[in-house]
């Protein structure tokens, strides 16, 4: 499969607890996206990367959030301190830019954390 | 204000029928991409139709059109000949400053969604 991948699809875990998540985007897209969808909302940017780098982070990725993509190909999000409102799904795009006129995103799957 | 508004939480419609699926947006910005995403309960947002604020025409794939209407900011999907499979979340998007070179983010901005439930 040459889609976008993200593991886990599924994380509960405890208030508190630090989680990692995994995206591995479409082998040749430079740019990666990281969204936060929350339950009857659309999803809401977080952070890009063009290649390794980091580029923009919205308010919305506080303090407790990090994300990586080493090499410039899988890229990891972290969240520490886990909070109830963490709950949410987490959506992974690529995108190879600039090639066609509107760049369209492939998203992944998702994965969806839970936080008790 | 928001960038992006679905006013119709829900819309159902018998199989076969036509669809229309509202969307209004509000940009200063010249230059802009308005998307349709199908979201399943799988939860993969799935690219539909793309319509650029400078084509003159307005996109089609397949069943889907999309009512482009500039001077309103609307970008209505309408679906045709609905089935059964086109029962899930549809989200409009807009990507703003297209010309800005790279570096900028250019992410998608969403909607709130419609459920759309195809009837048999």
């Amino acid at each position: 499969d040459t889609g976008v991948s993200q593991n886990p699809r599924h994380k509960i875990t405890k208030r508190g607890q630090n989680v990692t998540f995994r995206c591995d985007p479409i082998s040749e897209h430079n740019r990666l996206y990281w969204y936060r969808q929350t339950l009857g909302q659309g999803p809401e940017f977080l952070t890009y990367f063009q290649n390794e780098a980091q580029l923009e982070k919205s308010r919305l990725l506080s303090d407790r959030f990090s994300a990586e993509r080493p090499k410039g190909s899988f890229s990891t999000l972290e969240i520490q301190r886990t909070e109830q409102g963490d709950s949410a799904m987490y959506l992974c795009a690529s995108s190879l830019e600039p090639t066609r006129s509107y760049n369209e995103q492939f998203f992944g799957p998702g994965t969806r954390l839970t936080v008790l | 204000a928001q960038k992006i508004t679905q006013t119709q939480p829900g819309m159902f419609v018998q199989e076969k029928e036509a669809v229309t699926l509202d969307c209004t947006y509000d940009t200063s910005d010249p230059s802009y991409g308005l998307f349709w995403y199908k979201q399943p309960s799988s939860g993969e947002m799935i690219f539909l139709i793309y319509q650029g604020s400078y084509d003159q025409q307005n996109a089609t794939e397949g069943r889907y059109s999309l009512n482009f209407q500039k001077a309103r900011k609307s970008a209505n999907l309408v679906i045709s000949a609905s089935q059964l499979g086109d029962s899930a979340m549809y989200f409009c998007a807009m990507r703003e400053a297209l010309m800005i070179s790279s570096g900028s983010a250019r992410q998608l901005t969403f909607g709130s969604g419609t459920q759309l439930t195809v009837l048999p």
